[in-house]
């Protein structure tokens, strides 16, 4: 079974409008650690926002927000008032239990294309 | 500014060449860094976990003997092709964790290999 989940491959939404990204997650370790990072066409992964599994609020940095329902295990970002440099891909990622080193891996999705137009 | 540096960003060389890609953590040490391989419009696939002073850890079908991995200090690590070949020209982008702050994972820019 997928451990993450994406099943936009592509996402379009208006400059100044809010978009939603989802992301669901399978995983039996209580611990475990959500990201969502922005890839853009040069290629290097940008960190976005996390979110731990024993966090009691929703992660919130600036115009980014993650809707966390980990009862039905997702984890979907919001972007708010998008620009046209949101235009990228977005993958979410999850690692398992909070140790060191291979614990440490992350688990990406397939990632969202987001287009942001006029 | 870049918390893990990653070099070269870009190589074209012939098949058979073996080539080295770095990735240094700039700032922070890490005992523990991750290599991932990433194909055109496809996720980042995990290939090895890259252990200071000790064995790399390979994903289930990555071949230790084509992809040598060394992590000879707490700041950097190694990846190199071996003999490449055009099947292994691909987007090479590696991780580090700093375990001072635990989250999150810093990438380097990612290096993009072209085999002719």
């Amino acid at each position: 079974a997928q451990k993450i989940t994406q099943t936009q491959p592509g996402m379009f939404v208006q400059e100044k409008e809010a978009v939603t990204l989802d992301c669901t997650y399978d995983t039996s370790d209580p611990s475990y650690g959500l990201f969502w990072y922005k890839q853009p066409s040069s290629g290097e992964m940008i960190f976005l926002i996390y979110q731990g599994s024993y966090d009691q609020q929703n992660a919130t940095e600036g115009r980014y927000s993650l809707n966390f329902q980990k009862a039905r295990k997702s984890a979907n970002l919001v972007i708010s008032a998008s620009q046209l440099g949101d235009s990228a891909m977005y993958f979410c990622a999850m690692r398992e239990g909070y140790g060191t080193g291979t614990a440490s891996k992350l688990t990406f999705g397939t990632g969202t294309r987001l287009q942001v137009t006029l | 500014g870049a918390v893990v540096s990653q070099h070269p960003s870009r190589v074209i060389c012939k098949s058979g060449t073996s080539v080295k890609i770095e990735c240094r953590s700039l700032d922070f040490q890490a005992t523990t860094m991750f290599w991932y391989r990433q194909f055109p419009k496809q996720s980042l696939m995990l290939m090895a976990t890259s252990n200071e002073g000790s064995k790399a850890t390979y994903e289930q079908g990555v071949e230790k003997d084509k992809f040598l991995i060394n992590h000879a200090s707490l700041t950097l690590s190694t990846l190199t092709v071996t003999s490449a070949h055009p099947e292994d020209s691909s987007f090479y982008i590696c991780s580090a964790r700093d375990q001072r702050a635990p989250q999150p994972q810093h990438f380097g820019d990612g290096t993009r290999l072209s085999i002719l």
